[in-house]
């Protein structure tokens, strides 16, 4: 079965910190470009963070920058969040996608990812409050 | 970065009625619009990517069009099935980054 599965979420003061991992099976994970994606309660989407299939591009929203870190481990078909100094407003949902297509690059062999999620998971949920 | 703005925020049409869901961008989008519906308690579901290609299992009533700043997602029939909010995306490269629309409510009365 095609899934991915996060966990790590919680309460955590505000200023405090968390990692939050997502592990995918039933696909071939080290060929897809990854993401995080949240969603505030009753709210919209919000792009958090890309990670390249081989870790070496890494891309963040302005509103995460400098805070938070994200990383994969394809041993382990896994990705994670490495989240600092977290706010109140850093509360949501926390989803990993992945990229519809596998093994996509540009002209100049930059990897050119479609940036469309056609697998989600279920979300762990990040509330910071104190 | 662009902001994406979707109209109406709340649809309410009959069932066999078409709908039709507006996304525009505040400036010229380089790469590709992608629509999304979540239904209450599901994980979005892609339904069109690079403006108009219907993802997998996407029935045909769900149709994408535009070009530069004004998109549409267009359903031509309605089913009761299709009550969900409908979230419209664009990136650019170089360097990534990523937007959500506000999202459009789609009501069946």
């Amino acid at each position: 079965q095609v899934q991915l599965v996060e966990s790590g979420g919680g309460l955590v003061r505000p200023g405090g910190s968390l990692r939050l991992s997502c592990a995918a099976s039933g696909l071939t994970f080290n060929d897809y470009y990854m993401s995080w994606i949240r969603q505030a309660p009753g709210k919209g989407l919000e792009w958090v963070s890309s990670i390249s299939r081989s870790n070496s591009y890494t891309n963040y929203a302005d509103s995460v920058k400098g805070r938070f870190t994200i990383s994969r481990d394809n041993a382990k078909k896994s990705i994670y969040l490495q989240m600092n100094s977290l706010r109140a407003d850093d509360t949501a949902v926390y989803h990993c996608a992945r990229d519809r297509i596998p093994y996509s690059y540009d002209s100049h062999g930059r990897p050119s990812p479609s940036m469309a999620f056609d697998l989600w998971g279920q979300g762990t949920m990040v509330t910071v409050a104190s | 970065e662009i902001v994406l703005t979707q109209s109406p925020a709340t649809l309410s049409l009959s069932p066999g009625e078409r709908a039709t869901l507006s996304c525009r961008a505040s400036q010229t989008i380089t790469s590709s619009l992608v629509w999304y519906q979540q239904k209450p308690g599901q994980v979005p579901r892609l339904l069109i990517y690079d403006t108009s290609n219907r993802a997998a299992g996407i029935p045909a009533r769900f149709s994408g069009s535009g070009s530069e700043t004004d998109f549409t997602l267009t359903i031509s029939s309605l089913e009761p099935e299709d009550s969900a909010v409908y979230f419209c995306q664009q990136h650019s490269k170089w360097p990534l980054l990523l937007t959500f629309g506000g999202g459009t409510k789609v009501e069946i009365k």
